[in-house]
């Protein structure tokens, strides 16, 4: 097992909700990234935290906003869910540059 | 735009044969190429990585060989077993303390016994 979680496993939103997802880092690391993998597709970069600072951001609208805890957990938080949000929501935790060790998602639909 | 184009999009492969899985990039800053296996329900674990400094690197039955000039690379399984049905993404990043990953669009990989 890498460490990392996640919660919820699931989620089901309707569209103009907000919603906030949660990660807890492998222990140890201090790099929290997140992605964004839509259906039958390979993961899309969102955002980066290092040390509660972000550090790198992808191309996703500013109601994807994060956070990162001094304890190195984070939180993805997306307001204004369109029906294209509907995804696996994907944290990676690691050590800045290195490996990224990934958790199991939090698959969000937005109906 | 930073692309990494995976092919094919799925692949069948009997017990023992070689399956090949290939990557192509746009980017000549990406300096670091890694292969991630997802099965259903999980997230990306990491199986192998090569930087551009080497033309091939093996590690058990995976191996990834890299063509620099054609800014290509490719995953080999060799003796595939059912166990590695799962679907297969290459990605490539930059250097650096945001090592944003990239990723292909995926191949979905059935080994039949």
């Amino acid at each position: 097992e890498t460490g990392v979680t996640q919660s919820p496993t699931h989620l089901i939103k309707t569209r103009g909700q907000q919603v906030t997802l949660r990660c807890s880092s492998q222990s140890g690391h201090n790099t929290v990234s997140w992605y964004q993998q839509a259906l039958g597709q390979g993961p899309q970069f969102i955002f980066q935290y290092y040390r509660e600072e972000e550090n790198g951001r992808g191309n996703f609208p500013p109601r994807f906003s994060g956070l990162q805890f001094p304890n190195y957990s984070s939180e993805l938080n997306v307001n204004a869910l369109e029906l294209d949000d509907s995804a696996l929501y994907l944290c990676a935790s690691s050590w800045p540059g290195d490996e990224q060790f990934f958790g199991p998602g939090t698959r969000l639909t937005v109906l | 735009q930073q692309q990494v184009k995976q092919s094919p999009q799925s692949l069948i492969v009997q017990k023992g044969g070689i399956s090949i899985i290939n990557c192509a990039y746009e980017n000549t800053a990406f300096d670091y190429f890694p292969w991630y296996q997802q099965f259903p329900g999980k997230g990306p674990a990491l199986l192998i990585a090569i930087r551009p400094d080497v033309s091939e690197k093996k590690e058990g039955r995976f191996t990834i060989s890299f063509n620099k000039s054609a800014k290509q690379f490719s995953l080999h399984i060799m003796d595939s077993q059912p166990g590695d049905s799962a679907t297969y993404f290459c990605a490539a990043s930059k250097s650096g303390s945001a090592r944003q990953l990239t990723f292909g669009s995926g191949t979905q990989l059935t080994v039949l016994p």
